[in-house]
């Protein structure tokens, strides 16, 4: 079964950059789109990033999504980090009728 | 704006049902697929079933196969997930998605319910 793989935590300082990456377990991460939600403690989750690289309308330009092919690989980078970007962030992509999460990253901004 | 409103979450006894709803606004609604997701109390997001903006293809979790069924009403903008033999692993807000109109995604969430399957 295809499997998204996210590291558990990353930190960083108010007004740096962060990126986290998420790794496909086979086949192509870039056969099938990626998105990434964040889900702050307490809500619900929100897409911060659609389709590979696209945000929706709201969203920062702060934060933008990549894919590298070569490690099989999505990202997500946001920059000028806030206090208020503390949260989870979950990768997530489809595969023959599923639809993958990775196990999310915790993002602490100190 | 698009707005999704779910409920019908509560306590249920191991082997128990209960079905889930999610009132729909804001958008048209048999244009989209929709789906539901899981998260279990401290645990990740987890993909449970969608169905297709006509109702014509279902699909589903292995996890949550044979035992949920998922459902819309046209008439009413609302999505149903009806749950029979539920297990104590089942426990988990459950947050109702619009799809991106793509197939391959999440646009939008309500804000969840939760249902916890205990005795």
């Amino acid at each position: 079964n295809f499997m998204l793989t996210q590291p558990h935590s990353v930190s960083e300082s108010p007004g740096k950059t962060v990126t986290i990456s998420c790794t496909g377990s086979s086949g192509s991460i870039a056969s099938n789109f990626v998105q990434w939600y964040q889900q702050r403690p307490g809500s619900a989750p929100t897409t911060v990033i659609y389709e590979d690289n696209q945000r929706p309308s709201g969203v920062p330009d702060r934060f933008s999504g990549s894919i590298d092919s070569s490690s099989n690989s999505a990202s997500l980078t946001i920059s000028g980090l806030k206090t208020e970007d503390e949260a989870d962030y979950y990768c997530q992509s489809y595969d023959r009728s599923n639809w993958v999460f990775g196990g999310g990253t915790k993002l602490t901004v100190l | 704006q698009v707005q999704l409103v779910e409920s019908g979450g509560g306590v249920v006894q191991p082997g128990g049902s209960l079905r889930l709803s999610c009132a729909a606004s804001g958008f048209i609604f048999r244009t989209y697929g929709m789906h539901w997701v899981r998260q279990a109390p401290g645990k990740g997001l987890e993909w449970v079933a969608v169905i297709w903006y006509d109702g014509s293809n279902k699909y589903y979790a292995d996890s949550v196969k044979g035992r949920f069924t998922i459902s819309r009403d046209t008439s009413k903008n609302t999505l149903y997930l009806q749950m029979n033999s539920l297990r104590a692993e089942d426990t988990a807000v459950y947050y109702c998605a619009r799809d991106l109109g793509d197939g391959g995604g999440f646009g939008y969430w309500g804000q969840g319910t939760l249902v916890t399957v205990s005795s």
